[in-house]
């Protein structure tokens, strides 16, 4: 068990539609990162954010967003979701700000949008 | 676009064999990490190297890294069936070492 818990595990939704994915890092971790795992595309980096701040940004389309909130947790927001999205999302944390330690990933939210 | 590109992309051995996976990045480095992911599961840390090292041992793994070529390789000796699984590695670039960047993994299996 990494520490890190993702919510929901499976997620089935309609094209169109909005999702919202939770992540709980693990307990002390600032650095929150989000990670898009599809068959065709690889892992792709997302975003990240440190103690509530945005720090990185990758390849993030504009329909997504994400937060971090006071108490460290993290959302990521899809919306307007099209079939391309179906995809595992990690989320990560690790302790310190840089990337200097290891991640810690969660189990995955899987999406599928039909 | 990925950072780093593993080779090969599959790999089948016998159990008992070594196995040798190479990792190609782009830009510099502050350290590259190998993870390995059980499918469909999350990604578990394995070993980091930072870039002013050359070699590091854990277990039955041994990473190297050589900046001036810009690649690293991952070795897992005695390899066993439950080693079956992909591996990744990742770098943290000197730019922006806020984010991991993933490699495309290499698909590992283990044959009993």
């Amino acid at each position: 068990d990494s520490g890190v818990t993702q919510t929901p595990k499976h997620l089935i939704t309609a094209t169109g539609q909005r999702v919202t994915l939770r992540c709980s890092p693990r307990s002390g971790d600032l650095s929150v990162y989000w990670y898009q795992q599809s068959l065709d595309q690889g892992l792709q980096f997302l975003i990240q954010y440190y103690n509530g701040e945005e720090r990185a940004k990758g390849n993030i389309l504009e329909r997504f967003s994400a937060q971090q909130f006071p108490d460290l947790h993290s959302e990521l927001n899809l919306s307007s979701l099209e079939l391309g999205d179906s995809a595992l999302y990690f989320c990560a944390s690790s302790g310190r700000e840089r990337g200097d330690p290891e991640a810690f990933f969660g189990q995955g939210t899987r999406l599928t949008v039909v | 676009s990925q950072q780093g590109e593993e080779d090969p992309q599959a790999l089948s051995i016998q159990e008992g064999e070594n196995a040798t996976m190479n990792c190609s990045y782009k830009t510099s480095i502050n350290n590259l990490q190998w993870y390995r992911q059980n499918s469909g599961r999350g990604l578990v840390h394995l070993i980091l190297i930072r870039s002013n090292e050359r070699e590091k041992h854990s277990g039955r793994l041994r990473v190297t890294l050589d900046t001036s070529k810009k690649s690293s390789s991952l070795l897992i000796t005695a390899s066993r069936a439950a080693d079956t699984a992909s591996y990744f590695c990742a770098t943290a670039p000197m730019d922006s070492s806020y984010k991991l960047i993933f490699g495309s993994g290499t698909r590992l299996l283990v044959r009993p």
